[in-house]
């Protein structure tokens, strides 16, 4: 099965809410951790990465934990804007081969 | 621009036709991927190289699907007799071995009709 779980969408905020996209993992081993970000007619982009236990990856305000305890990898952003909207894919190493989740998609309303 | 690129960025084939997907990779990075997209997945894997070896295959890549990267650079990725299962955004990434523990960096996508 899928090593990787995020939760499902759509998930739509007002802009200014917190957001939370859960995700947990299934691993030997302490993988990579990511999440990629494709937004509307444009490629995938990493948005933030950890690579090991307590790590936390940032950027553009969101922010990610390496939680061994719980294997989970949640990504937050305190207030969200409306350009946020996208597709957000949690992600994982494993073998020198990414495997992702299914993708949450994003809607922001102004 | 020197991210990955990625020719056509689209393709609508009939049923039954060959069609041939070309990626070329940042220079500077020795693996290059290809992943497989369909609406409302995640991408998933279905081989990669490491200069010009293929390394792995997934059981996604059926007999029809052969990629090649024959000089370590470019890859291109082939599939024959094309079925309306085959439509799907075809992605390529690339990466440098040992650096920044696994990132890859995508390409645009090849996005394949088959009607």
């Amino acid at each position: 099965g899928n090593s990787v779980t995020q939760m499902e969408g759509p998930v739509t905020l007002s802009e200014e809410a917190f957001l939370t996209i859960n995700c947990t993992y299934t691993a030997t081993g302490y993988p990579s951790l990511f999440w990629y970000v494709q937004y509307p007619g444009e490629g995938l982009q990493l948005l933030l990465k950890a690579t090991k236990a307590d790590d936390k990856g940032s950027n553009k305000g969101f922010e990610a934990t390496y939680r061994k305890e719980t294997t989970s990898f949640h990504l937050e952003k305190g207030s969200v804007q409306v350009s946020d909207s996208a597709v957000y894919f949690c992600a994982r190493l494993r073998d020198d081969k990414i495997i992702f989740g299914k993708g949450t998609r994003l809607h922001i309303l102004p | 621009d020197t991210g990955v690129s990625q020719n056509p960025r689209h393709k609508i084939t009939k049923r039954g036709q060959n069609v041939t997907f070309r990626c070329d990779p940042i220079s500077e990075h020795n693996r290059l991927y290809w992943y497989r997209q369909t609406l409302g997945q995640g991408p998933e894997f279905l081989t990669y190289f490491q200069n010009e070896a293929q390394l792995e295959k997934s059981r996604l890549l059926s007999d029809r699907f052969s990629a090649e990267r024959p000089k370590g650079s470019f890859s291109t990725l082939e599939i024959q007799r094309t079925e309306q299962g085959d439509s799907a955004m075809y992605l390529c990434a690339s990466s440098l071995t040992g650096a920044s523990r696994g990132e890859q960096f995508f390409g645009p996508g090849t996005r394949l009709t088959v009607l």
